[in-house]
């Protein structure tokens, strides 16, 4: 059974960091291309960013809109995922998920498992 | 940035109904479309990419059409199950763009 499974949300002040964990189990992490997206509370999805396996260069993308801020990497000894989030803002607030990014299926891909989400909240 | 704009934003359809939503995009995005289905409290679910590959699992009641600038996603045979949010998102180009999600409601 293929498990996604986020930790490191809560509640932060503006200007505050915090760092996503996402722990992988049932396909081979190590081949995998992952990303993160992220969804406002009632609100649509947005693209957070994505890395490539180590094999194929272990390269990341960001959203532009992040302004550097946000940084993904990979322990794939360790099997998970990371998000490395500084200068927090408000508007950071939404929930967090873990995909599995199938590159292979689209251009610039498509995420075909997602995993629970975890809350951040950015507020005084 | 493409933008995604879907339509209708909400729609109320009887269980039997043949459900369209439109996923529009701001420039030409050959077929690299994909439609997620989220319901409540959950994680959106991939259904098809491609503009029209169904993701293995899916039930064939779902299809996609379209091409460049306009698709659609059909339910043929609405399904309680069925209620849901569902989000287009372009594969063309980065950065990857959803579109702001269309509420289906069973009435």
């Amino acid at each position: 059974e293929v498990q996604l499974m986020e930790s490191g949300g809560g509640l932060v002040k503006p200007g505050g960091s915090l760092r996503l964990s996402c722990a992988v189990s049932g396909f081979t992490f190590r081949n995998a291309w992952m990303a993160w997206v992220r969804q406002p509370p009632g609100k649509g999805l947005e693209w957070v960013g994505r890395v490539k396996s180590n094999a194929d260069g272990g390269t990341t993308d960001h959203a532009t809109s992040l302004e550097g801020r946000f940084t993904i990497s990979r322990d794939d000894s360790k099997k998970t995922l990371y998000l490395q989030m500084n200068s927090l803002k408000t508007e950071d607030t939404a929930i967090y998920y873990c995909v599995r990014d199938r590159w292979e299926l689209l251009p610039v891909g498509c995420f075909d498992y997602w995993g629970q989400g975890a809350l951040v909240t950015v507020s005084s | 940035d493409i933008q995604m704009t879907q339509s209708p934003s909400s729609v109320s359809a009887s269980v039997g109904d043949r459900v369209t939503i439109t996923c529009r995009a701001s420039q030409d995005i050959s077929r690299w479309l994909a439609w997620y289905q989220q319901q409540p409290g959950k994680a959106p679910k991939l259904l098809i990419y491609g503009t029209f590959s169904l993701i293995s699992g899916v039930p064939s009641r779902f299809s996609g059409s379209g091409s460049g600038t306009e698709f659609t996603l059909t339910i043929s045979s609405l399904q309680p199950e069925d209620s849901a949010t569902y989000f287009c998102q372009q594969s063309n180009s980065f950065p990857i763009t959803f579109g702001q999600g269309t509420r289906l409601e069973i009435k």
